[in-house]
């Protein structure tokens, strides 16, 4: 069965930094994009960024470009977030999920962690 | 970047039909994917490429996509369908993921 087990949430400083990683097993973790979804409490889901198989293409929103770095080892099966320059609008629950289809970047996400906390607040 | 918007709640009788919209400009253009989320859960996928069901989604939810409004259909609906449903694409201008707003769906 596919797990995705999200690491590092936690509770930082406005303008501090953060690095989340997504344990992956049960899928062969290098054919298959990547996302990181967030939800702030009590809101709607937030598409963060996402990269490829490879991890040749990436993408981010426009609300975290330039903050956040996504990216992968695929020989150890983990997907990373790194976070800097982080605000209080970050403040949220961080999912990663995996790609529907294998090989080939759908972006159409149908699994996905239980996700992590991270808190913005001084 | 590409905007969509649903509306924030719908409540439908049980047996009944629910429908929920997401509106986008030309989003007919664009393939709508549709996730069900239960509180204190992840998301779990419905519906995609505007119409296809994942395995192990009941025939009871559908979905369609045209012009400016892709909806979501549950026919037949449970008490267990009870949730927020989250619509998505990808907008390839932008080269992002795009969510709507979110419907709570409330069964009377």
């Amino acid at each position: 069965d596919v797990l995705l087990e999200e690491f590092g949430g936690g509770l930082v400083q406005p303008g501090g930094s953060l690095r989340l990683s997504c344990a992956a097993s049960g899928f062969i973790f290098r054919d298959y994009a990547m996302t990181w979804v967030r939800q702030a409490p009590g809101k709607g889901l937030e598409w963060v960024s996402a990269l490829s198989g490879s991890g040749g293409n990436t993408y981010y929103s426009d609300s975290v470009k330039g903050r956040f770095s996504i990216s992968r080892d695929n020989s150890k099966n983990t997907l990373y977030l790194q976070m800097d320059k982080l605000r209080a609008a970050d403040t949220a629950t961080y999912f990663c999920a995996k790609d529907l289809f294998a090989t080939s970047s759908s972006w159409i996400v149908n699994s996905w962690g239980r996700g992590t906390l991270v808190t913005v607040s001084s | 970047s590409y905007v969509m918007t649903q509306p924030p709640s719908v409540s439908v009788a049980p047996g009944e039909t629910a429908t929920i919209a997401c509106g986008g400009e030309d989003i007919g253009s664009k393939s709508v994917h549709w996730y069900q989320q239960k509180p204190g859960q992840a998301p779990l996928l419905v519906i995609y490429y505007d119409s296809d069901r994942p395995s192990g989604i009941p025939e009871r939810f559908s979905g369609a996509n045209s012009g400016n409004t892709a909806t979501l259909t549950i026919s037949r609906v449970e008490a267990g369908d009870e949730a927020d449903y989250h619509c998505q694409v990808w907008d390839r201008d932008g080269e992002q993921g795009v969510f709507g707003g979110g419907t709570k769906l409330t069964v009377l």
